[in-house]
């Protein structure tokens, strides 16, 4: 079953404003990354973390790798329309497992308030 | 670059019916991977595969049949289609560098069985 609780289920989002979600799990993970989905297409990786503690930014995006290894969050910054789409965290438990299992999370939904 | 290529990108079936979901890759990717993505329930991994002849299970596996035969190609044959298969899947390739643990994902194919 689900084993990455992913946080919020969706959210709205006005532009410039800043967004957070988070995952958390009760077992540990060795990698922590957030993908973005755009609608009709695969996810595509925007940043891999891969040590406890490990904070890395990629443009407006920030993630930190929870220092217990059970939790990942992912910030955008000053938030524009193209951010919509579906967010997912995935977790790699296996050092040898080189991203290919990969357990996801449910995914947030970001939107565009009207 | 083509990347992953998936074929077809939509489908339907009749239950009973087998079918076989294509998904090739042109990076040399050593690590392939089925994910059947469900609303709410973020990706699921069906079967995964580290290398040419080698294959495994994964999170869902049932219904499901894999094989490795070439580096480049790992195709999903659904054996006897059932309602619950009705899904998106998404075929996904690493290059299995233990630095990188990227998963590249195809389109995805978009499932109906009735």
């Amino acid at each position: 079953g689900q084993q990455l609780n992913q946080s919020p289920q969706s959210m709205f989002i006005q532009e410039g404003e800043d967004v957070s979600m988070n995952c958390t799990s009760s077992s540990i993970f060795n990698t922590w990354l957030w993908y973005k989905q755009d609608p009709g297409e695969g996810p595509v990786l925007l940043i891999a973390l891969y040590k406890a503690g490990e904070l890395t930014s990629n443009g407006r995006l920030t993630a930190q790798f929870g220092i217990t290894r059970k939790d990942s969050f992912l910030n955008i910054s000053a938030s524009i329309p193209s951010d919509v789409g579906i967010y997912f965290c995935a977790g790699q438990k296996e050092m040898l497992e080189y991203g290919n299992k990969l357990v996801f999370g449910a995914g947030t939904i970001l939107r565009v308030k009207s | 670059n083509a990347g992953v290529t998936q074929t077809p990108k939509f489908q339907v079936l009749k239950t009973g019916q087998s079918m076989t979901l294509q998904c090739a890759q042109d990076m040399n990717h050593e690590y392939m991977s089925w994910y059947r993505q469900d609303p709410g329930m973020g990706l699921r991994l069906i079967h995964y595969s580290v290398g040419a002849g080698i294959t495994d299970q994964g999170e869902v596996p049932n219904g499901y049949n894999v094989s490795r035969s070439t580096t480049e190609d790992f195709p999903l044959r659904l054996l006897s289609a059932a309602p619950s298969q009705t899904s998106v899947y998404f075929c996904a390739s690493t290059d299995g560098d233990r630095r990188n643990t990227e998963a590249f994902f195809g389109q995805g194919t978009r499932l109906t069985v009735v």
